[in-house]
């Protein structure tokens, strides 16, 4: 099974900041990363799929990057509406398919 | 517009049964691979189950190995979760989730709460 670690757990930044989110997997996933974004009480929502690419109406202040073990999404310019959590996801090995733990993004 | 609603959530005692039901709008149901996907409250996501466009391949993850099932009635565009021998650690909110090819997980529903306690 793959593990997906994610770091830092808790990230506190302010709006119009920018914000890089890591995660780390414990063998190779290729470019085989997703990223989501949830928002409490809602369900995740696709924000990055294949590494680098944007899944369908995601601004472009979000991007991807990575390949092989180490991945990092970054928000260019933090909106009040981009607090919540994030999670990587690899679709290279399963099953099972893993998550990563989750990166809080807070108000700082 | 593409909707997926679960429903079938509940209190349950542990060993005891429930069923997951998610109904799919809006898409071609039967062109999909389906996924479950489960939070435990304050927890992360972890996948669970999924099916085949056909129902014929099913995979599971190692904690649920013999006592859940997946299947799906694509006259129905429904896909199912048979949970049984229920545990504790099974208390989640239980989303399904559309695989699209390449991608990920493109499409969730709201999700339905299990919650396994006497």
């Amino acid at each position: 099974e793959i593990v997906l670690t994610q770091s830092p757990a808790t990230l506190s930044l302010s709006p119009g900041e920018r914000a890089t989110l890591s995660c780390r997997a414990s063998q190779s996933v290729s470019n085989y990363l997703a990223w989501y974004q949830q928002k409490p009480g809602q369900a995740p929502r696709l924000l990055i799929y294949d590494a680098s690419n944007r899944a369908t109406g995601i601004p472009a202040r979000f991007s991807g990057s990575g390949s092989g073990t180490d991945f990092t999404l970054t928000i260019s310019s933090l909106e009040p509406e981009d607090f919540a959590v994030y999670y990587c996801q690899q679709r290279i090995n399963w099953p099972p398919y893993t998550f990563g733990q989750g990166t809080k993004l807070e108000i700082k | 517009e593409v909707q997926l609603v679960e429903s079938g959530g509940g209190l349950v005692q542990p060993g005891g049964s429930l069923r997951l039901s998610c109904a799919a709008s809006g898409f071609t149901f039967s062109s999909h691979w389906m996924s479950w996907v489960r939070q435990a409250p304050g927890k992360g996501l972890e996948w669970v189950a999924n099916i085949q466009q056909d129902g014929s391949g099913k995979y599971y993850v190692d904690s649920v190995k013999g006592r859940f099932t997946t299947s799906r009635d694509n006259a129905k565009n429904s896909m199912y979760l048979q949970m049984n021998s229920l545990r504790a650690e099974d208390t989640a909110l239980y989303y399904c989730a559309r695989e699209q090819t390449g991608m990920g997980f493109d499409q969730w529903g709201q999700g339905t709460l299990v919650t396994v306690s006497s």
